[in-house]
């Protein structure tokens, strides 16, 4: 059965390091991946969306990159901040054509000062 | 004002008891969404409906119905409570099409003891 994993469940970094989660993927190709950021007792807020046909994608400090070939995509926070500390979700359509998401479990990350 | 809005935000019941949990957004989206969330295993979804007319089952739907009153409500109920449905409860919207981002309400944290 399609599987969406983040292995880590939490990351430990200092401040001003990058920080890089990993979300794998397996038993499907999904046509895009999505990040988001849910902080806690909150809804997760969207981050950024890559597709299959992209490499990587940037938005000011995040990089996501998507590799086909290791069925991963990776999501990395540079010059990362305490204020990043969160729990960041990967998700992603179970199958082609799929309307609905389905969700990784998670990594929560703290930056340490 | 939240775009994404869910009532209550807290909620303790016993066990069978029935309970209904209320969505409103003002987005405008047609599609909604509802998850729960429980540690280590994520958001799982239980129901998403595409339009007024329109409701399909998610991956966890046993033991709960919905009801989309309107474009703009979309509710959630658990006909007879039962423990194992302790969680935190999530609605979400989105558009038809493109990159199926969604947004999420604040939450219902739920209860059944």
């Amino acid at each position: 059965s399609q599987k969406i994993e983040q292995n880590s469940e939490a990351l430990n970094i200092q401040e001003g390091k990058t920080a890089t989660l990993t979300c794998n993927y397996t038993n499907y190709s999904p046509a895009y991946l999505q990040w988001y950021r849910q902080d806690p007792g909150r809804g997760p807020v969207f981050l950024l969306l890559i597709r299959e046909n992209e490499k990587e994608k940037r938005k000011e400090r995040l990089k996501v990159t998507f590799d086909t070939t290791l069925k991963q995509s990776l999501f990395h926070i540079t010059a990362s901040q305490p204020a990043d500390s969160a729990t960041y979700l990967c998700a992603s359509p179970p199958r082609s054509g799929a309307n609905n998401l389905f969700f990784g479990t998670g990594t929560r990350l703290t930056v340490i000062p | 004002d939240a775009d994404v809005t869910q009532t209550p935000r807290n909620r303790i019941t016993k066990t069978g008891k029935r309970i209904m949990l209320e969505c409103s957004q003002t987005k405008g989206h047609d599609r909604m969404y509802w998850y729960r969330q429980d540690p280590g295993l994520g958001l799982r979804l239980i129901y998403y409906s595409f339009d007024v007319k329109d409701i399909n089952k998610g991956e966890i739907s046993d033991g709960y119905s919905v009801s989309r009153q309107a474009q703009a409500k979309f509710s959630l109920s658990l006909e007879s409570a039962i423990p194992n449905q302790t969680a935190l409860y999530f609605c979400a919207t989105s558009e038809p099409g493109g990159s199926g981002e969604q947004y999420f309400g604040p939450g219902t944290r739920l209860t059944v003891t």
